[in-house]
């Protein structure tokens, strides 16, 4: 039984414009959700986070959206660069967001 | 401040032997974490380790798999007797606290 489901495996975006990355999960008592970006060959690398008890948060041109009735979050990239080509993880956890169920991935290809 | 160092970044074994993969947390990071990613798949959470103490190893497979992190020195996830479907990513994380993960570049072990 997967928790976490990441159910687009690849998304492709010109740049400059909107990527958007969706995750879904089915623990009710996840409340805690970050997003990792990971290039070949390093390790993920910590992008956003968002807790339960809000339903955005905004860093740059990152924003994290979290619809906790639907357990449902997103990513959104705007405007989408080139450099954000990388695979995005999805991540949850209850209590320790260092011990977090992630899910498989989205592949996002931004071309120039 | 160096990252969080694994090594090696490739490892390989024949089936039967020993694979011992080493992690140095981030200085100043207490809580060490090791992940394994199979091709085409997310990271799974295998062991949550503080210093001289496992505190979580629910993922871990009961058998041929431990993990240290020792007073002194490096965390060490040690796998005996490899088999094939060991074949996998290894990525070790280190936090200061239990928030979100720092990630080391990470140890493709390859099983022949």
């Amino acid at each position: 039984d997967q928790q976490v489901k990441q159910n687009s495996p690849s998304l492709s975006v010109q740049e400059g414009r909107i990527s958007i990355l969706n995750c879904d999960y089915t623990n009710s008592m996840f409340d805690y959700f970050l997003w990792y970006k990971k290039y070949p060959a390093e390790g993920p690398t910590f992008l956003i986070s968002i807790s339960s008890i809000k339903d955005k948060n905004e860093d740059g041109r990152f924003t994290v959206f979290l619809n906790k009735s639907a357990k449902h979050l997103s990513l959104h990239i705007v405007p989408s660069q080139p450099g954000d080509s990388a695979v995005y993880f999805c991540a949850a956890s209850s209590l320790n967001a260092g011990k977090s169920t992630f899910g498989d991935g989205t592949t996002l290809t931004v071309k120039p | 401040n160096a990252g969080v160092m694994q090594n090696p970044r490739h490892l390989v074994r024949r089936r039967g032997q020993e694979a011992r993969l080493r992690c140095s947390p981030m200085k100043g990071h207490s809580h060490v974490y090791w992940y394994r990613q199979l091709p085409e798949e997310g990271l799974k959470f295998m062991v949550y380790l503080q210093k001289e103490n496992i505190i979580d190893e629910s993922g871990m497979p009961k058998e041929r798999f431990s993990a240290e992190f020792p007073k002194e020195g490096p965390s060490i996830l040690r796998i005996q007797q490899v088999v094939r479907g060991d074949s996998a990513a290894y990525f070790c994380a280190s936090s200061p606290t239990d928030g979100e993960l720092f990630f080391g570049s990470g140890t493709q072990l390859s099983v022949l």
